[in-house]
């Protein structure tokens, strides 16, 4: 079935530092890819989003970019900050798959120390 | 509401009890999935309801949970003889129309703990 695999953790950055968070998928068809955040204390909610092959999903200096060819959507932002961290959840969604809804990463939880 | 509402917020039972959790979609959401989340687990389906349509129960892990939904909103999670391994956090999540790509509002979830 269709699934997603994502860097374990946790990682440890310092402010200002570089971050990639990989995430590799297995899907029949065209999924959709996100990534969601779950920060302390909070509920997931979605960070970016990308619909179909090339699309590059972005929001508060993240990125990733639907590489079809790699099955993979890896997470980026130039420079974190404290306030990054928090658990990141890869994600698919594959309605024309055998589920209507979204299969989720075992998360990665990223801690920014200043 | 504004948000997906979610209760009790924490839930601490004995095991072998039966256990409700409860879940109001935001207002219009057709669609409505509960998902839980174990520590080190992820978050693991568990079931999804859209529209009128049989729920997918593809993901429940016994037949000691069910779920039901009323009249297309509110949605009852119940588990039955709860066991120790139940312990986790119960998400509830909904979406405008279930479709591909759609994005999904999360609840804060429903602690269980099951002594």
């Amino acid at each position: 079935g269709d699934s997603v695999t994502q860097m374990e953790g946790p990682v440890t950055l310092s402010e200002e530092a570089f971050l990639t968070i990989n995430c590799t998928y297995t899907a029949t068809g065209y999924p959709s890819l996100f990534w969601y955040v779950q920060y302390p204390g909070e509920g997931l909610q979605l960070l970016l989003k990308a619909t179909k092959a090339d699309d590059k999903g972005s929001n508060k200096g993240f990125e990733a970019t639907y590489r079809k060819e790699t099955t993979s959507f890896h997470l980026e932002k130039g420079s974190v900050q404290v306030s990054d961290s928090a658990v990141y959840f890869c994600a698919l969604s594959n309605y024309g798959g055998s589920q209507g809804n979204l299969i989720f990463g075992k998360g990665t939880k990223l801690s920014v120390k200043p | 509401g504004a948000g997906v509402s979610q209760s009790p917020s924490n839930k601490v039972t004995e095991k072998g009890k039966d256990v409700e959790l409860r879940c109001d979609p935001i207002s219009g959401h057709t669609a409505l999935y509960w998902y839980r989340q174990s520590l080190g687990q992820g978050l693991e389906f568990l079931i999804y309801f859209q529209g009128n349509s049989a729920p997918d129960k593809s993901g429940l892990p016994s037949d000691r949970f069910s779920a039901e939904r009323t009249g297309g909103s509110v949605s009852t999670l119940t588990i039955q003889r709860t066991q120790q391994e139940d312990s986790a956090v119960y998400l509830c999540a909904s979406s405008l129309g279930g479709g591909d790509g759609e994005k999904l509002f999360f609840g804060s979830g429903t602690q269980l703990s099951v002594l």
